[in-house]
């Protein structure tokens, strides 16, 4: 069955701080990992990777896909109070279904 | 343009009842997928419909069922409720099916209590 776990559970850090959350997934058939970010009810889209070692950046926030360790990685630089929210990590395999993690929830403090 | 309208917003049941939710998806999206979030458990994923069609469904029992209509809105039916149906429901819409890489955009969703 597919799998996606992600570290740590929350995460409470200092504005201007920065920050990486994890994620770990097991997978048949894998087609693209995604990031989202729920803030308070509907998650929004992030990023989509389905190559390796090819960094997505948006503003402030970056992520790299390493599909040979089978986890992937999302940035945060400079923190802002903006940013607290629960990042969830979802993947893609051959069932067609994408599998959410459990999510990181990030707290970040003026 | 409009984004996910998901209806009701709240509701609250008790054991029992049934429930119907309703999801009207992006102006000009196909397909329509279903979730259901809770603490414990995460995001997980009910079933995903195209063209009217259902195409992939989760491992959730029998009484979770959905359907899709010709203007794409899509319902979803939860009966015999039990307590541990209380979550946050979500659908979610795109121009094409999940597996063909379309991004998804999620409606606010539908908190359900069941008492």
């Amino acid at each position: 069955e597919d799998k996606v776990v992600q570290s740590p559970l929350s995460l409470v850090v200092h504005e201007g701080d920065t920050v990486t959350l994890n994620c770990s997934y097991e997978v048949t058939n894998f087609r693209s990992l995604l990031w989202y970010k729920q803030e308070k009810k509907a998650p929004t889209f992030l990023f989509m990777l389905t190559s390796s070692g090819i960094e997505k950046k948006s503003g402030r926030l970056s992520s790299i896909l390493d599909k040979k360790e089978l986890f992937s990685i999302l940035n945060i630089t400079a923190t802002q109070t903006g940013d607290s929210a629960v990042y969830l990590c979802a993947v893609e395999g051959g069932s067609e279904k994408l599998v959410f993690g459990k999510g990181t929830k990030l707290t970040v403090n003026p | 343009k409009a984004g996910v309208t998901q209806t009701p917003r709240y509701l609250i049941k008790t054991r029992g009842q049934q429930v119907t939710l309703s999801c009207s998806p992006i102006s000009g999206h196909r397909s329509v997928s279903w979730y259901q979030q809770t603490p414990g458990q995460g995001l997980q994923f009910l079933f995903e419909y195209f063209s009217e069609t259902q195409r992939n469904k989760g491992n959730f029992p029998g009484r979770f069922s959905g359907r899709q209509f010709s203007n794409s809105r899509s319902e979803m039916n939860v009966s015999t409720l039990e307590l541990g149906d209380s979550a946050l429901y979500l659908c979610a819409s795109s121009l094409s099916r999940a597996r063909d890489g379309g991004e998804l955009f999620f409606g606010e969703g539908s908190r359900l209590t069941v008492l």
